[in-house]
């Protein structure tokens, strides 16, 4: 079946280290996005990429780094510069158009800094 | 920038109607999405509006005005499982490539 695949959903570290949240797409979309949500809040953009070896900051990129090395691969590294860490991670894909095309999202990573 | 409001919370009973309201101020406008998402899951799409007017699917209908800068979405027939945030998305087409910027997310309760 096709989708995205976000591992591992709960995710505990020490403040201090840094860690690599990962996803995995498997719809042929060039286009991936990762997001934050903090409780009772909406989504906000990390870092975006529309195409393999490309990526553009998000609203919300201090803190956090972004690879695409391969189209269905586009893991986030979570740094120690990110001051606030603690937050649910959703990755999405979708095709890269102008047209109207819905972002597909995965089924998160829960990350926990203590 | 961009500024998407939309209400925090919301109550409704069994079989009744809700309309929730989005109201945003954005340039390069280029499309908006609602999406459901059920507490500690994924969001999941739920219409699209593009141009003005009303899109119609089922118990759930999106209605756009472009001039206003309003959106509103319809649940009918409201059942238990419609308990979600629904989430407002505005597309912003960017010299980069197309981004989605969301609401805050509207809690509804859905009582019996």
């Amino acid at each position: 079946d096709g989708g995205i695949t976000q591992s591992p959903k709960y995710l505990f570290r020490k403040e201090g280290q840094n860690v690599t949240l990962s996803c995995e797409q498997n719809l042929n979309h060039d286009a991936m996005y990762w997001y934050r949500q903090d409780p009772g809040q909406g989504l906000r953009l990390i870092y975006y990429s529309q195409i393999v070896n490309d990526f553009q900051k998000g609203d919300i990129a201090e803190g956090y780094s972004v690879s695409r090395e391969k189209k269905e691969s586009f893991p986030l590294t979570v740094t120690s510069a990110q001051k606030n860490p603690t937050a649910f991670y959703l990755c999405a894909s979708s095709i890269a158009s102008t047209q109207y095309y819905e972002q597909y999202f995965g089924p998160g990573t829960r990350l926990t800094v203590t | 920038g961009q500024n998407i409001d939309q209400p925090t919370e919301m109550t409704a009973t069994e079989g009744a109607i809700v309309q929730i309201n989005c109201t945003y101020q954005t340039s390069g406008f280029n499309g908006l999405f609602w999406y459901q998402q059920h507490a500690g899951e994924a969001p999941t799409f739920l219409s699209y509006n593009v141009l003005d007017g009303l899109e119609e699917k089922g118990r759930f209908s999106s209605f756009l005005s472009r001039s206003k800068g309003y959106s509103y979405l319809l649940l009918k027939e409201l059942q238990m499982k419609d308990s979600a945030s629904y989430l407002c998305a505005v597309r912003v087409l960017k010299a980069a490539g197309n981004k989605l910027t969301f609401g805050g997310g509207t809690r509804v309760l859905v009582k019996p």
